[in-house]
């Protein structure tokens, strides 16, 4: 079974511009969540989708928003890019909308460079 | 609001030996779990193991496992008999009960490096 793909791997953008991510989750995965890492800040959390309903959604900025498909791909935007928001960005799926026994599966992340 | 701690920025182990990486939490909460993931420098991250707060048992997973002082907050982390494929960074995780695994909070992570 593959495993959660998100594309591209690397992409560099120039401050002002808008960017969009996205995520392929496992098979039969149906909750997709995203994460924003930093070296200062660490891992923090964007948002979750299940079903297509953003569940969940992290202390971010309106520039950051996402939406999911009905074959469960999540995709991820960012406008008006600033410097600050170079990070990795990892998407992670579930089986179920994250209960214990569902655990995530995360990507190899997009590292996004802003110049 | 729960915070993750993990005071070990950096940690290294000889292969074979035992290594313990450390952290500890603050939360309101009585009903939650704990989770320790790595990231290997392929980045993607793993879980490695898990622990439902009110198991009073710890949680062992082969060579990992865990010591849970709840009344402490701590929630420590193992490895026994150190592999060079364990070199990864580590990260403590929180999920309140009810939560979802899509929300969880981390710690800033340690970076272990294990040394032939």
């Amino acid at each position: 079974k593959a495993g959660v793909t998100q594309t591209p791997r690397y992409l560099i953008k120039t401050r002002g511009q808008q960017v969009t991510l996205s995520c392929s989750p496992i098979s039969g995965h149906r909750s997709v969540s995203w994460y924003q890492q930093t070296p200062g800040q660490g891992l923090q959390f964007l948002f979750e989708y299940f079903s297509e309903t953003q569940r969940n959604k992290g202390n971010f900025p309106g520039r950051f928003s996402g939406r999911q498909f009905s074959n469960s791909r999540s995709e991820m935007n960012v406008s008006t890019l600033e410097l600050g928001d170079s990070a990795l960005y990892l998407c992670a799926s579930s089986l179920e909308q994250g209960t214990y026994n569902s655990p995530l599966h995360f990507g190899n992340g997009t590292r996004l460079t802003v110049t | 609001a729960q915070t993750v701690t993990q005071s070990q920025p950096e940690m290294s182990v000889q292969e074979a030996e035992t290594v313990t990486l450390s952290c500890t939490y603050d939360t309101s909460e009585n009903n939650y779990y704990l989770f320790w993931y790595k990231q290997p420098p392929s980045r993607q991250m793993i879980l490695v193991i898990r622990q439902e707060a009110y198991k009073q048992q710890n949680a062992t997973e082969n060579r990992f496992s865990v010591n849970f002082q709840k009344a402490a907050k701590s929630f420590s982390l193992k490895i026994s008999d150190s592999q060079l494929g364990d070199t990864a960074m580590y990260f403590c995780a929180f999920m309140k009960r009810g939560g979802s695994q899509g929300n969880l909070i981390f710690g800033k992570g340690t970076k272990l490096s294990v040394k032939p």
